[in-house]
């Protein structure tokens, strides 16, 4: 299994600022993932956090909006550029451990952002 | 593509019932399949997985999950129910198509009356 955390917790924000969001894990894992979870909704991926180089956006994310950083295999930060109150949702981290990503994934707590 | 059906929003038992939560999927692969529970203000933590070895599944905290390839199913039930259940269970399918991608249901939201 795996440990991860998320800072922060939860956050109320303005409109048209920014938020970062933190993810870090006890071990070192191959793959990260970011998704979002909108309220009463199932989980949306959107990106794939690659360790050295630029993430993996699914389709209808993009890096201006949704910037990531992986600097090493424990941690990851998704920041919320511009936000709007359509931006609010839970957002959380994953991880799995295998290379190919088919196997089960660990989950943060999630970070709950209420933009206003 | 894959896709993942989950029946009922919600499902309500008794302390005590059987637990069925349904789930479809439609994979041109065989998949790896996943049950997952999210208990209120929590990740996601993992129940059960299926990849191609038993297809009935065991995992934790009693619930059990059967890999049916005919039917592209595999429901999550549990003999007894306990309040403790109480909480959203998502279905979630991979597929090796030569890149990773998870995809979630819908979620179904489990209620346990007294």
């Amino acid at each position: 299994s795996a440990v991860i955390s998320q800072k922060p917790s939860r956050d109320i924000c303005q409109r048209g600022t920014s938020l970062t969001i933190q993810c870090q894990v006890d071990s070192q894992v191959t793959m990260m993932f970011w998704y979002r979870q909108q309220p009463g909704q199932s989980l949306t991926l959107i990106a794939t956090a690659n360790q050295g180089s630029e993430a993996t956006y699914e389709s209808g994310f993009v890096i201006d909006k949704f910037p990531i950083s992986r600097p090493n295999l424990t941690f990851s930060t998704l920041t919320v550029s511009n936000m709007s109150p359509e931006d609010s949702s839970i957002y959380l981290c994953s991880v799995s451990r295998g290379g190919q990503g088919l196997e089960e994934q660990y989950f943060g707590p999630g970070t709950r952002l209420t933009v206003t | 593509a894959q896709s993942v059906t989950q029946l009922g929003s919600h499902v309500s038992v008794s302390e005590g019932a059987l637990v069925l939560l349904r789930c479809n999927y439609s994979s041109s692969v065989p998949p790896y399949l996943f049950w997952y529970v999210q208990y209120p203000n929590q990740g996601l933590q993992l129940l059960l997985k299926y990849t191609s070895a038993a297809t009935l599944v065991k995992g934790i905290n009693g619930f059990e999950a059967e890999f049916k390839k005919s039917e592209t199913s595999f429901h999550l039930t549990k003999p007894s129910a306990h309040m403790s259940d109480a909480a959203e269970y998502f279905c979630a399918v991979s597929e090796d198509t030569g890149g990773f991608k998870t995809i979630f249901g819908a979620g179904t939201r489990l209620f346990v009356k007294a």
